[in-house]
């Protein structure tokens, strides 16, 4: 069974301070990550996608993808109070068929 | 681009009545679409995938006859709770991808998800 697992939290940051959410994934042939923002009581958003070992920025996110150790991340530079939701990452096959399996997302509060 | 419309974003209905959901692809196409259910504090459900012009495939637990799926076209797909009871109280959400956005790879896009409450 392909299982994608973060830790729940809650992960909690001051303001301004560097927010680290870890993922790690089951299935090797997995190729498609990605993050995703889910604030209470609304559905997610993609927030970042990323495809290729390394890193991938974008304004404050930056995804690391680390193939050989099945292992994906999500850093939030100057955490801000509105960053605060609950964090899913997400994990795909290459395959059109493949579904998109979520793991149980991490809950960040930001301390202003 | 790729958004994808859910209507209606409440319900709140008496046991026995049958609710409908809508999600809409906006601008694209969608042959496939993913419906999920949400309990509060818990992760994301997958109950079935939506195919155009076919069958929905449901995951393993969850009763086709009691959650109707349609797909009639490429930008609608309806899911449809039968004699809702209090225990289908929950968060659903759409979602959908847009196929030209690569194939294989592309990510999901959420609709704004309806909250049932069944009375």
């Amino acid at each position: 069974q392909k299982e994608v697992e973060q830790n729940s939290g809650p992960l909690s940051v001051p303001e301004g301070a560097i927010a680290s959410l870890n993922c790690t994934y089951s299935d090797r042939g997995s190729q498609s990550f990605f993050w995703y923002r889910q604030y209470s009581g609304k559905s997610p958003e993609l927030i970042m996608s990323i495809y290729s070992n390394g890193d991938k920025e974008d304004g404050r996110f930056t995804a690391q993808l680390n193939k050989a150790s099945q292992y994906v991340s999500l850093l939030i530079r100057d955490s801000q109070p509105s960053d605060s939701a609950t964090y899913l990452c997400a994990v795909k096959g290459f395959a059109s068929y493949d579904k998109v399996i979520f793991g149980p997302g991490t809950s960040l509060s930001v301390i202003p | 681009g790729a958004v994808v419309s859910q209507h209606p974003s409440w319900v709140i209905c008496k046991s026995g009545t049958s609710v409908k959901i809508e999600c809409r692809s906006l601008d694209f196409q969608a042959t496939t679409m993913f419906w999920y259910r949400q309990f509060p504090k818990q992760s994301l459900m997958l109950m079935a995938t939506s195919n155009e012009g076919s069958k929905a495939t449901y995951e393993q637990g969850v009763e086709k006859d009691k959650f109707l799926i349609n797909h009639a076209s490429l930008t609608l797909s309806t899911l449809t709770v039968t004699s809702a009871h209090p225990e289908d109280s929950s968060f659903y959400i759409c979602s959908a991808r847009d196929p030209l956005q690569g194939a294989g790879n592309q990510p999901q896009h959420f609709g704004d998800g309806t909250r049932l409450s069944i009375l």
